[in-house]
């Protein structure tokens, strides 16, 4: 079965340090992978997107990349963070081979900047 | 670029009673409409979709209307219950790389 992994779960790190967020699936091949970012008590922003290894496109501009170096990994990194880079980071996947499923979100990551 | 517009921020019943969220969006190129539940702290989980050759799509208590023409779907809750309490997001996808544009949220809180 297909399972997306997300960590850490909570991250505090103070202003100008740098970032790195890991995503992995499992049982699928090919996948699209998405970061998303939701701050508090807000909507879902796409921040990234990916439909294959190396192929990153950006939504938004903003302090943060993203990189795709395997299939299924999916990173978000930043050198240095902002306060405003504070909220909830999700990463998803779709498997394109199924389509009509949507989207699977992992856990997330509760990043507080300070 | 795909805008998707939700409609009420914020929704309070009663027990029992039906709750209806609405969507808009801009882009006829959509072709896929999912529906998400989100808990406090808790990651969104898909509860319902729609694809564009469908009106309609029931599960349950949960149903989904789309009309294609003046590009808005719903979301249809009966006999709500305290656990239905969230906050629901719609969202729409256009075929190139399947992206998936979200509404900004709908509160929704059952009281007993």
């Amino acid at each position: 079965s297909q399972t997306i992994h997300q960590w850490p779960a909570t991250l505090v790190q103070p202003v100008g340090s740098p970032l790195s967020l890991e995503c992995t699936v499992e049982g699928t091949s090919n996948p699209n992978l998405y970061w998303y970012r939701q701050a508090a008590g807000r909507g879902l922003q796409l921040l990234f997107y990916s439909v294959g290894i190396g192929q990153i496109s950006s939504e938004v501009p903003q302090n943060l990349s993203a990189s795709r170096p395997q299939d299924r990994q999916f990173i978000l990194s930043s050198k240095k963070l902002l306060l405003s880079d504070s909220g909830f980071y999700l990463c998803a996947w779709l498997d394109r081979a199924t389509r009509g499923v949507g989207y699977t979100f992992g856990s997330g990551t509760r990043l507080t900047v300070v | 670029g795909e805008n998707v517009e939700q409609h009420p921020s914020t929704l309070s019943v009663q027990e029992g009673d039906s709750a209806v969220i609405k969507c808009t969006y801009s882009d006829s190129a959509s072709n896929y409409f999912p529906w998400y539940k989100q808990e406090l702290g808790k990651r969104p989980q898909l509860i319902i979709d729609i694809r564009s050759n469908v009106g309609e799509k029931k599960d349950q208590r949960i149903a989904v209307t789309l009309n294609k023409t003046a590009k808005h779907f719903s979301l249809h809750i009966t006999e709500t219950q305290p656990e239905d309490s969230a906050v629901y997001f719609c969202a729409a996808s256009t075929p190139r790389f399947q992206k998936l544009v979200f509404g900004t949220g709908t509160r929704l809180l059952v009281s007993p």
